[in-house]
């Protein structure tokens, strides 16, 4: 029954290596979000996407690329890791409409990713 | 700015107790607010929530409190049970995208 699956549940890199975080749906939802999780700072927004090929800066993006070429998937990238990067990463989905009985605003998220950087 | 304060960062409570989780927010155009339980190892997943348009919202032992004046709402959990212990995550939203408090730490002592 796992709706969002992010592909690495741990990962220890080094700095300055290249990070690819993969998360995918199976709930045709259009919006995607990744998030990080640190203790005390709770759920930041780093970027989401609202559809294919588009994508929107969220609180935290710098450090930070996405992509989305197909709309069930959604990439984070880290382009050279550092270690203030070293955090938990949650990848989300949700409906972008049809109100709240619909499940539109509901967000069903991946079970993360935790990533050390060395 | 921090748009939803959420307190306290951590909860104890004895079996049977009740839990209760503090949020403020900012934006009065938020008009969804939901309240997120997050057992380690897992994501967050939805626990309940309310629209603006009513005051309280029981779901089991779970209820909103909301108050549109103070701009304030609160989680309740009666009769809290060691199963309920978790990380619990406030959030209002305006469109598709929730701003989360901090979250809160619960542990529920047996």
């Amino acid at each position: 029954d796992v709706k969002v699956t992010q592909s690495s549940r741990y990962l220890v890199k080094r700095t300055g290596e290249k990070v690819f975080l993969e998360c995918v749906q199976d709930m045709d939802h259009e919006n995607m979000f990744w998030y990080r999780q640190d203790p005390g700072l709770g759920l930041r927004l780093i970027y989401f996407s609202y559809d294919v090929k588009m994508k929107e800066k969220g609180d935290i993006p710098e450090g930070y690329s996405v992509s989305r070429e197909k709309k069930e998937r959604f990439s984070l990238i880290l382009e050279s890791a550092s270690t203030n990067q070293t955090s938990m990463y949650l990848c989300a989905s949700s409906l972008l409409s049809g109100g709240i009985l619909s499940g539109a605003n509901v967000l069903t998220f991946g079970a993360g990713s935790r990533l050390t950087v060395l | 700015q921090q748009q939803v304060k959420q307190s306290p960062q951590s909860l104890i409570v004895q079996k049977g107790g009740i839990s209760i989780i503090n949020c403020a927010y900012e934006n009065t155009a938020f008009d969804y607010f939901p309240w997120y339980q997050q057992f380690p190892g897992k994501g967050p997943a939805l626990l309940i929530a309310i629209r603006p348009d009513v005051s309280e919202k029981k779901e089991g032992r779970f209820t909103i409190s909301f108050n549109k004046s103070a701009k304030q709402f609160s989680l309740h959990i009666m009769d809290s049970q060691p199963g309920d212990s978790a990380t619990y995550f406030c959030a209002a939203s305006m469109g598709y995208i929730p701003t989360f408090g901090r979250g809160t730490s619960l542990i529920v002592h047996p």
